[in-house]
C-alpha cells in the first residue's frame, strides 16, 4: 500500500490533454514539495517535474504540475504516442522520515 | 554531465550474499544524499533509504531496516547496496538516484538515476 494514492491507469486520445493525480496527506504534500517521473517501460525513471511546477531543463511545456493542500496533479498536453508510460509522484514524508512514491499510474494514448 | 553507472545484473541462490555498486560522476559526490529504490518486476518504486557520502550516515526505510545495508566510498565516489542474505523476494532491480538538496527536515526530489542494476534470486 503507497502512502500516496493514484489511479492505476488513465487514458486520451493523442493531441488531447490528460490529468493525473496524486492524493495525500499532511505530513508529506501538504508540507513538502512534490515531484512526478516518467518511466517509459524498460527504461529508468525521469524527472519531470520538481518542487511542485517546476520543469527540469529540457522537458517541454507541454507537462505541468501542481498542488493544492494534500493533492498535487500532474497534466500532460498535446499528447503524443511517445507519453505512453508509467507516472510516478514522489516527495518527502516528513512523519516517516521517508520518500513516499505514488503506486504509479499507466498512460495510455488513443 | 551528470551520471550514475550502476553495476551489472546478478543472479544469486537464496542465502547468498551481494553487493552492488553505483559510482557517480560529473560532480562532488560527498555534497549530494543518494537513494535506493526498488521496482520488483511488474511493480511500482518503492524507496529503500538514504546516505550521505559525506559522512556515510545511512537511514532505512522501515520496511528494509535490517534486511539491507547501504554504505559508500568516498575515493571512488561509489555508493553500495549490499545483501547478506538473499530471498527470493528480493529479485528485482534497485535503482541509485542522487536528490537535488537534503535539508534538516526533508530532502528534494531525485534529479539523475542510475541505469539500475538487475537482482534476478532463484534456486
Amino acid at each position: 500500500q503507497s502512502v500516496l494514492t493514484q489511479p492505476p491507469s488513465v487514458s486520451a486520445a493523442a493531441g488531447q490533454k490528460v490529468t493525473i493525480s496524486c492524493s495525500g496527506g499532511s505530513s508529506n504534500i501538504g508540507k513538502n514539495y512534490v515531484s512526478w517521473y516518467q518511466q517509459v517501460p524498460g527504461t529508468t525513471p525521469k524527472l519531470l517535474i520538481y518542487d511542485n511546477d517546476k520543469r527540469p531543463s529540457g522537458i517541454p511545456d507541454r507537462f505541468s504540475g501542481s498542488k493544492s493542500g494534500t493533492s498535487a496533479t500532474l497534466g500532460i498536453s498535446g499528447l503524443q504516442t511517445g507519453d505512453e508510460a508509467d507516472y510516478y509522484c514522489g516527495t518527502w514524508d516528513s512523519s516517516l522520515s521517508a520518500v513516499a512514491f505514488g503506486g504509479g499510474t499507466k498512460l495510455t494514448v488513443l | 554531465e551528470v551520471q550514475l553507472v550502476q553495476s551489472g545484473a546478478e543472479v544469486k541462490k537464496p542465502g547468498e550474499s551481494l553487493k552492488i555498486s553505483c559510482q557517480a560522476f560529473g560532480y562532488s559526490f560527498t555534497s549530494f544524499y543518494i537513494s535506493w529504490v526498488r521496482q520488483r518486476p511488474g511493480k511500482g518504486l518503492e524507496w529503500m533509504g538514504i546516505i550521505y557520502p559525506g559522512d556515510s550516515n545511512a537511514t532505512y526505510s522501515p520496511s528494509f531496516q535490517g534486511q539491507v545495508t547501504i554504505s559508500a566510498g568516498k575515493s571512488i565516489s561509489t555508493a553500495y547496496l549490499q545483501w547478506s542474505s538473499l530471498k527470493a523476494s528480493d529479485t528485482a532491480i534497485y535503482y541509485c538516484a542522487r536528490h537535488t538538496y537534503c535539508g534538516p527536515s526533508n530532502c528534494g526530489s531525485f534529479d539523475s538515476w542510475g541505469q539500475g542494476t538487475l537482482v534476478t534470486v532463484s534456486s
